[in-house]
């Protein structure tokens, strides 16, 4: 069965500090992936996607990069975090058709 | 550009009461997909429900019912005889195709929905 995986689960960073979040998926191949991010109060936005190892569309200006080293790693990084960087992180992935499996979340607080 | 918009910021209700979250959204794709997650308390985004946009037909799966309709734009969700549970924070969302493959999903801000007893 497919499962994904995201770690950290929580974490707490300085201003100016970097950032590497990182999300793995099992048990499919040439999947789909995706990074969101949800502010306190608010809904998911999407920040990158990728279809493919190397491959990577953003979404949004930001802080923020990401990198896609093999077919089911997807890491979302940053040199400098800003406060504006807090929020929660959500990875999904897909393989055919829409709708996605969400990983379980990295809540980032930025201080 | 797509949109989802969920006008219900926060829903109260007591336990046993029915409750109705509104979804409305807009598209200028003839083909589309949309969709509910819950979030509960722990973060993590529990799939309900995905419908395509030929599918009018409306569902109940347990106490969960849908209803979509095409020509006002709107796909509300019904939980019937709520229980505390259900407290959660409940986002409807809507997928367009991007470049290269894949879809994007352009979500609402969500409804909280809190159940009392």
């Amino acid at each position: 069965s497919q499962t994904i995986h995201q770690w950290p689960a929580t974490l707490v960073q300085p201003v100016g500090s970097p950032l590497s979040l990182e999300c793995t998926v099992e048990g499919t191949s040439n999947p789909n992936l995706y990074w969101y991010r949800q502010a306190a109060g608010r809904g998911l936005q999407l920040l990158f996607y990728s279809v493919g190892i190397g491959q990577i569309s953003s979404e949004v200006p930001q802080n923020l990069s990401a990198s896609r080293p093999q077919d089911r790693q997807f890491i979302l990084s940053s040199k400098k975090l800003l406060l504006s960087d807090s929020g929660f992180y959500l990875c999904a992935w897909s393989v055919r058709g829409p709708g996605y499996t969400f990983g379980s979340g990295t809540r980032l607080t930025v201080v | 550009a797509q949109k989802v918009t969920q006008a219900q910021t926060e829903i109260s209700v007591v336990e046993k009461e029915d409750v109705t979250l509104d979804c409305v959204y807009e598209t200028r794709d003839t083909t589309y997909y949309l969709f509910w997650y819950k979030q509960p308390p722990s973060g993590e985004l529990v799939f309900l429900i995905r419908r395509n946009s030929f599918d009018e037909q409306n569902e109940i799966s347990g106490r969960y019912s849908w209803n979509f309709q095409k020509s006002t734009s709107s796909f509300n969700f019904t939980i019937t005889a709520s229980q505390v549970v259900d407290s959660a924070v409940y986002f409807c969302a809507l997928s367009e195709s991007v470049t290269g493959g894949g879809n994007k999903l352009t979500f609402g801000t969500g409804t909280q929905l809190k159940v009392e007893l």
